[in-house]
């Protein structure tokens, strides 16, 4: 099974950088993926992490260490538009072969002036 | 594309009543999942579907929920009888693998009420 810890509220102010973490306990780690959710919305895909390393895409950036079992989700010059839920999620491969994803509980952001 | 179809969009029932949500996945895609969402337990996959055959069942509450896929643009999720506690929005998702990325692209939910 997996177990996905992140923090459940989180607030920054608008222009600065914000760091979201996501720890994670898996028997067969395939990926790792961070999702934004607004409020009433359905959830979209923002990154995707196999290797160690960060990967960067505009103001966001997600970094994995598969050692330690461990990303996080940097975003920088904060807009208000970016007040959400992040979503950690994990693939991990079962037995048989066929692979499962497990979200974590989601981390809300509020950005303020 | 449309994107990930889902019908109703809100459905509002009694309890003991059989409740059926609809799923259109992104043509193309092979994978379906279907994901409850609760403010208390988050996002938790249900089923998933791999070329309409279903792969992984475990986290279906009980027997009162049953889930098909007749073909590879059309998906059910059903609730029969439902109880208050089933109330959560239900998200279905759809993807494709290519090297090894398989971003899911979900549709917009439907918002379950149980009364």
């Amino acid at each position: 099974g997996q177990n996905i810890d992140q923090p459940t509220e989180m607030t920054a102010t608008e222009g600065a950088i914000v760091q979201i973490n996501c720890t994670y306990q898996t028997s067969g780690f395939n990926g790792l993926f961070w999702y934004q959710q607004h409020a009433g919305e359905a959830p979209t895909f923002l990154s995707y992490n196999v290797l160690d390393g960060l990967e960067e895409k505009g103001r966001f950036s997600s970094f994995l260490s598969r050692s330690k079992g461990y990303s996080y989700l940097l975003l920088k010059e904060l807009q208000m538009k970016d007040s959400a839920s992040y979503l950690c999620a994990v693939r991990d491969i079962l037995s048989g072969g066929y692979q499962k994803v497990t979200f974590g509980i989601g981390t809300k952001l509020q950005v303020i002036p | 594309d449309a994107g990930v179809i889902q019908s109703p969009r809100h459905e509002v029932t009694e309890m003991g009543q059989e409740v059926t949500l609809r799923c259109k996945p992104i043509s193309g895609h092979d994978y379906l999942f279907w994901y409850r969402q609760t403010m208390m337990r988050g996002l938790e996959l249900l089923i998933y579907f791999n070329n309409n055959v279903p792969i992984d069942d475990s986290g279906m509450p009980e027997d009162r929920f049953s889930a098909k896929m007749p073909n590879a643009s059309f998906s059910t999720l059903k609730i029969q009888p439902s109880e208050p506690r089933d109330s959560a929005v239900y998200f279905c998702a759809s993807s494709y693998e290519r090297g090894g990325l398989d971003e899911q692209f979900f549709g917009p939910g439907t918002r379950l009420t149980v009364l």
